[in-house]
């Protein structure tokens, strides 16, 4: 069955710190594979995507994600957080058939000054 | 562009009553899909529409069904409502394939008492 797993279910972070937010999956085809944010009470924004091709893929408000297949991983990374990244961080993963989205439970960001 | 947008954005009802959540998608997307996101929990597919027929079902009981409009847009009926019902429930939208982008809504909360 599809699945996705983060580990991680609240991380705290200083301002200006490295970040990695943790996410493995279980799919039998090649996935495409995504991360998206949620602000509170907001609904979900696309970060980056991966579907083929180079491994570590560019998203937007600095963010990047590198896709290890022997490890059927995807973690998000940012050299340095910012107070406004403080959110829900959500890792999907999908097919070339459908537009369906499995979701991980999500990953909870606070950033302390 | 409006993006995908939907209403209303809160409402209130009680057990065993029926709702209807209405989404408009993004300018130029044809298939939409229903998320059901409990609280803490990550996003739960309910089912996708393209070419106002149900093309997908997630593991969601007959309670919960659908429609979409000659214009793409797309409505999530529950009936018989449950306490357990209570979540935010977010409208995608995309181009169809699993090779593009879904753009979610800001969604609706449900709350039932």
């Amino acid at each position: 069955a599809q699945s996705v797993t983060q580990p991680d279910i609240h991380i705290t972070v200083s301002e200006g710190a490295s970040l990695e937010l943790r996410c493995n999956y279980s799919y039998g085809a090649t996935p495409y594979l995504f991360w998206y944010v949620q602000s509170p009470g907001q609904g979900l924004q696309l970060l980056l995507k991966y579907f083929s091709g180079d491994t570590l893929v560019q998203g937007i408000k600095g963010f990047e994600a590198e896709f290890k297949r022997s490890q059927s991983s995807f973690n998000l990374r940012k050299p340095s957080v910012h107070w406004s990244d403080a959110a829900e961080y959500f890792c999907a993963v999908g097919n070339k058939n459908t537009d369906k989205l499995i979701f991980g439970t999500g990953t909870r960001l606070q950033v302390f000054p | 562009d409006a993006g995908v947008t939907q209403s209303p954005t809160h409402l209130i009802k009680t057990r065993g009553q029926q709702v209807t959540l209405r989404c408009s998608p993004k300018s130029g997307h044809d298939t939409v899909s229903w998320y059901q996101q409990a609280l803490g929990q990550g996003p739960q597919f309910i089912f996708q529409y393209y070419e106002e027929e149900e093309r997908q079902r997630g593991n969601f009981p007959d309670r919960f069904s659908g429609h979409q409009f000659p214009n793409y847009s797309s409505e999530l009926n529950v009936n018989a409502l449950l306490l357990g019902d209570s979540a935010l429930y977010l409208c995608a939208s995309s181009l169809g394939g699993g090779d593009t982008e879904a753009f979610f809504g800001q969604g609706t909360r449900l709350t039932v008492v």
